[in-house]
């Protein structure tokens, strides 16, 4: 079955420290995975595709195949990341079209 | 164009009663989508469009659930004899005709909170 799974509902960090916010995904194809970022009363928005390998706000993540992950890291955390993160996988569906499937969601909470 | 917009952002309903959403996406995006989101998950997929072809649907979409999208612009989400358990933020997403799977960006609107007593 596709799946997403965030294990950490909330991950608090101080300012200045790092941050990894983490994934795992099942999938049995070639997955195509993404990081959607809710800041506080603003909608849904994509933060970074694992397929472009950029980084977005000092945010990366990189795919492993192996760990079936896709962890969103980065060295030093501000105060403004401080946002619910959401993984998300496009997946090919039984009839053929895709769809994305999303975790449930880590709450960072960035610390002064 | 602002974005994907939806309406109502707040709907209080009795049990029992049919409540109908609107969402219009990006004037040029021809991909809609519909997800539910409850407290402390993750949206969950509900149903797509390309153009005005609903082209997927959920286990989780019920025959009380209906959505169409009849003109290829705006779409609607309809809950006929609505339950407790429907009450949910619900969400809209377009994405760009131009996109591939690696590529395909959900522009979310705003939600719909639906809370039926």
């Amino acid at each position: 079955a596709q799946r997403v799974t965030q294990p950490e509902k909330l991950l608090s960090v101080f300012k200045g420290a790092p941050v990894e916010l983490k994934c795992n995904y099942s999938y049995s194809g070639s997955p195509e995975l993404f990081w959607y970022v809710q800041y506080s009363r603003q909608r849904l928005q994509l933060l970074l595709r694992h397929i472009s390998r950029e980084s977005i706000k000092g945010f990366t993540a990189d795919l492993n195949k192996g760990e079936t992950s896709f962890h969103l890291k980065k060295p030093f955390a501000q105060e403004e990341d401080s946002a619910m993160y959401y993984c998300a996988l496009n997946g090919l569906t039984t009839s053929g079209t895709y769809k994305y499937i999303f975790g449930t969601g880590t709450r960072l909470k960035v610390l002064a | 164009d602002t974005g994907v917009s939806q309406d109502p952002r707040h709907k209080i309903t009795k049990r029992g009663q049919n409540v109908t959403f609107r969402c219009d996406p990006i004037s040029e995006h021809n991909r809609l989508y519909w997800y539910r989101q409850t407290l402390g998950q993750g949206p969950e997929f509900l149903t797509y469009f390309q153009n005005e072809a609903q082209l997927e649907k959920s286990r989780l979409l019920s025959d009380r659930f209906s959505a169409e999208r009849p003109k290829g612009s705006f779409s609607t989400l309809e809950i006929q004899r609505t339950e407790q358990g429907d009450s949910a933020m619900y969400l809209c997403a377009s994405s760009s005709p131009t996109s591939n799977r690696n590529t395909d960006t959900q522009y979310f609107g705003p939600g719909t909170r639906l809370t039926v007593l």
